[in-house]
């Protein structure tokens, strides 16, 4: 069974803050992904990575930077934190054409 | 415009109803996802299914890609099948997958 896992599962910042979401998979999957989930929009991709080094703008790349220091690790950043990124955000990892699996989810406040 | 649509939005059964959702794609197509998320919880595969028919227990994947859709048929449904069900598809190598808004199923006693 295929291991992601998110850390904090919970946050609060403060707006102009820093944020740094953190995912680790142990699958050895080769593509991990972040996206955010807000009712009335569903699951959208934020940033996403093919593999060590590699970072890839999504759908709604505005205000996020991703780094992906090695196989099992992608995180998501937020520079300048603003209350409009108060969400859930969830990490998934795949192997090229296959099932993506999910985190368990990082709930983001923003005061 | 959106290119994954699910439908119906939500739906309300009685247990032991059957239910079909569906998902149609306006664009080609080189996977499918289904998941099943509950409130507040994360998003569980359900099946992946670029083509043709799966089954699982009292479920059923079936993807048709000529006419661009997936359908996910729950029999006798339960209660503990409530939650939310996406659908997500991929639209070509090397592209990424894109999601539905999902269908926010409640089974009642």
């Amino acid at each position: 069974e295929a291991a992601v896992t998110q850390s904090p599962r919970n946050k609060v910042a403060v707006t102009g803050g820093k944020v740094t979401l953190s995912c680790n998979q142990t699958n050895n999957h080769n593509n991990m992904y972040w996206y955010r989930q807000d009712t009335g929009h569903g699951l959208r991709l934020i940033h996403y990575s093919y593999g060590a080094g590699s970072t890839e703008k999504g759908d709604i790349p505005d205000g996020y930077k991703a780094s992906r220091p090695s196989q099992e690790n992608f995180s998501l950043i937020l520079e300048l934190a603003t209350p409009s990124q108060t969400s859930v955000y969830f990490c998934a990892s795949e192997d090229w054409g296959a099932e993506q699996y999910f985190g368990p989810g990082t709930r983001l406040t923003v005061l | 415009g959106q290119q994954v649509q699910q439908s119906p939005t939500s739906l309300v059964l009685q247990e032991g109803e059957n239910a079909e959702l569906q998902c149609n794609f306006s664009t080609s197509l080189n996977s499918m996802q289904w998941f099943y998320q509950r409130p507040g919880g994360s998003l569980i595969s359900v099946f992946y299914n670029p083509s043709g028919t799966k089954q699982s227990g009292r479920l059923t994947s079936t993807t048709v890609i000529k006419e661009r859709r997936s359908s996910l048929h729950i029999s006798s449904s339960q209660i503990t099948d409530s939650g939310t069900y996406l659908c997500a598809m991929e639209q070509g190598s090397g592209t990424y997958q894109r999601f539905g808004t999902g269908t926010k199923l409640q089974v009642v006693p």
